[in-house]
């Protein structure tokens, strides 16, 4: 069955380090997204991504952040210079599209980047 | 920003009996549900959703119901088994719109 990976499954950096954590989506999906979950917190919508460009984000996806599609399989975040609250699980997550990336669209998540900032 | 609601954070149930997990959300623009099975060290996993032109959705064990009234959706799993023990997310969206909305959680223990 078809699933989202991600790599690596933890990452840890110093305050201030870029750090770029790495999606493959599922093929022949559409949409890319990226979410997030600080230990004992709710489950945060990050940003979406479809055509090559972001199609939302939220209050947290500031400057520091960034996502690209180098390439036909790989979706990555970057977070430019990393802070302390940025340690949390982000997961990637594909749709397929048909639900015009919200409304029906089913996403399906990978497994997750524990991400340590020291 | 509590517009999806897990109230209990947890729940035990033995194994062969119900398990009945429920969600409440504040937002009614949201028009499509779903609810994902997480396990530690693992991304959330999708379980079966409901679009709100419906109000009952089912797949083997597992049922959802939404009441758009009471704006309250529920998870019913028969017969429950240890493997379901896990926590189960509610989460939520609106047409137009990518973003998921999630629930806190509600960690679902189901003994022998």
């Amino acid at each position: 069955e078809p699933e989202v990976t991600q790599t690596p499954s933890h990452q840890v950096t110093q305050m201030g380090q870029e750090v770029i954590l790495r999606c493959v989506p599922i093929s022949n999906h559409l949409y890319f997204y990226w979410y997030r979950q600080i230990l004992g917190q709710k489950v945060e919508f990050l940003v979406s991504f479809y055509n090559n460009e972001i199609s939302e984000k939220s209050e947290i996806f500031d400057d520091q952040f960034s996502v690209e599609r180098p390439d036909g399989s790989n979706f990555t975040l970057k977070i430019r210079s990393t802070k302390l609250e940025d340690s949390a699980m982000y997961f990637c997550a594909s749709s397929g599209g048909s639900g015009g990336g919200g409304g029906t669209d089913t996403q399906y998540f990978g497994p997750g980047t524990r991400l340590t900032v020291l | 920003d509590q517009q999806v609601k897990q109230n209990s954070p947890s729940l035990s149930v033995q194994e062969g009996r119900i398990s009945i997990l429920n969600c409440d959300y504040t937002n009614s623009m949201f028009d499509y549900f779903l609810w994902y099975k997480k396990y530690p060290a693992e991304g959330p996993t999708f379980l079966i959703s409901i679009s709100s032109i419906k109000d009952k959705n089912e797949d083997g064990r597992f049922t959802v119901f939404l009441n758009k009234s009471a704006k309250h959706l529920s998870l019913h799993i028969v017969p429950s088994q240890p493997g379901d023990s896990a926590v189960y997310f509610c989460a939520a969206s609106s047409t137009g719109f990518q973003k998921l909305v999630f629930g806190t959680g509600t960690r679902l223990l189901v003994s022998p």
